[in-house]
């Protein structure tokens, strides 16, 4: 079983649409978890971290559940601009201090179309 | 500021060939780190540093050699370059500062082993 597992997709949506991410992770221990967006041919960046309450940022929702070891993104009202892959990321804890160790999802491809 | 860069942008190697990548950061982040990103596997952790003068294993480090005989960087050496090792390299920093827990990356370095 991978540590971090996503739907590989992709999602093809129109504009204005809403979707949802999912993705599991094995490590109990993790921490830290984050939703990274890497556009075609370049670097992964931090869309935004996760918190156990569930937070929002403009047009996206992110959730934790930790007894499922679930983490979601959801993205309203859709633009072209938010075609991208977004990687579910979690922190590579294995006791101790992880050191910021990050371990990646294989990444969900999205595209928005007109 | 330019962040983390990374040099080369491409490279084309023969079997056997060895070469050695520079990742430099100017954000005096402590701990820097180096993954190969593979069609469907997401980005795995080759080594990383957590200081100067200090490395240490990720997920798939046979095959790679690191330095960081300065804070700024962060080298990844391959020896022998094997087909195998045809992929998309990127190096990350990061503050150790638990409150600043994201990964600046940079922008990649697409590596063919012929």
């Amino acid at each position: 079983r991978k540590e971090v597992e996503q739907d590989p997709g992709p999602f093809n949506v129109p504009e204005g649409a809403t979707v949802a991410f999912n993705c599991t992770y094995s490590n109990s221990a993790s921490q830290s978890f984050f939703w990274y967006r890497q556009d075609c041919r370049k670097e992964p960046k931090l869309l935004m971290s996760v918190y156990s309450s569930g937070n929002e940022d403009g047009r996206f929702t992110a959730q934790l559940n930790r007894a499922s070891q679930y983490i979601s993104l959801l993205i309203r009202d859709s633009k072209l601009s938010d075609s991208a892959t977004y990687l579910c990321v979690v922190n590579a804890f294995a006791g101790g201090t992880s050191y910021g160790k990050l371990t990646f999802g294989q990444g969900t491809i999205l595209t928005v179309h007109p | 500021n330019a962040g983390v860069t990374q040099t080369p942008k491409f490279r084309v190697l023969k079997t056997g060939q060895s070469m050695t990548l520079l990742c430099a950061q100017d954000m005096n982040h402590e701990y820097m780190y180096w993954y190969r990103q593979d069609p469907g596997m997401g980005l795995r952790l080759i080594h990383y540093s957590v200081g100067e003068g200090t490395t240490a294993k990720g997920e798939v480090p046979d095959g790679y050699n690191v330095s960081r005989l300065k804070k700024q960087n962060f080298l990844l050496g391959l020896e022998s370059a094997a087909p195998s090792q045809t992929s998309v390299y990127f190096c990350a920093s990061r503050s150790r500062d638990r409150a600043y827990n994201e990964q600046f990356f940079g922008p990649g370095t697409r590596l063919t082993v012929l």
